[in-house]
């Protein structure tokens, strides 16, 4: 079974710019959610999508969103780029927030350089 | 916050098992303790996860106290490939999850 992939893989934008990741998960596997990785914050939860609608959301300003198709792939989406939003971008995968198991599958991430 | 607490870092002689210990002290009735690992630039690997019982898969062991308040995750035969940041993660399905800063397990040749 295919894992998690995630596109670009790697991306260099600048200030101001907008950036769309996207974001496939595991067949079958409904729930999306989104983290953000910096060297000083570590692993950042962003927001979680489950049949198209987001059902958690992290602590982080107006200017990164997301969606999920009926597909269950995912998007998100940082408008107004800053410098501080260099990161690696890791979307994870799991069946549903509902089952036994809920483990998350991730994907290798997308490295975003803002310059 | 991150609700577990975990020792920054820890040595484990390759071929012997590794113990990583976590501290959720405030762990509530229907959460789950799950474990994952970071191996450098690559995204976290699920490992285990369990909610009282001690459990076993092909990857580590886990076990559980009693009162929940701590877990520990075995590695049973570390490999130098073992090497990576173990994260524990406490939360039920309805909350979002939350990574503290892990445990960096080095494995020594």
């Amino acid at each position: 079974k295919a894992g998690v992939t995630q596109t670009p893989r790697y991306l260099i934008k600048t200030r101001g710019q907008q950036v769309t990741l996207s974001c496939s998960p595991i067949s079958g596997h409904r729930s999306v959610s989104w983290y953000q990785q910096t060297p000083g914050q570590g692993l950042q939860f962003l927001f979680e999508y489950f049949s198209e609608t987001q059902r958690n959301k992290g602590n982080f300003p107006g200017r990164f969103s997301g969606r999920q198709f009926s597909n269950s792939r995912s998007e998100m989406n940082v408008s107004t780029l800053e410098l501080g939003d260099s990161a690696l971008y890791l979307c994870a995968s799991s069946l549903d927030p509902f089952s036994s198991s809920y483990e998350q599958y991730f994907g290798p991430g997308t490295r975003l350089t803002v310059t | 916050d991150a609700k577990t607490t975990q020792p920054p870092s820890m040595d484990c002689a390759e071929g012997r098992a590794a113990n990583l210990p976590c501290n959720h002290s405030t762990i509530s009735g229907n959460e789950y303790v799950y474990w994952y690992r970071q191996i450098h630039s690559q995204g976290p690997q699920y490992i285990i996860h369990g909610l009282k019982n001690n459990e076993t898969n092909e990857m580590a062991s886990l076990i559980i106290t009693e009162d929940r308040k701590s877990s520990t995750l075995i590695l049973p035969h570390a490999t130098l490939r073992d090497t990576a940041v173990y994260y524990c993660i406490v939360t039920n399905r309805d909350d979002k999850i939350i990574f503290g800063k892990g445990t960096r397990l080095h494995i020594l040749p």
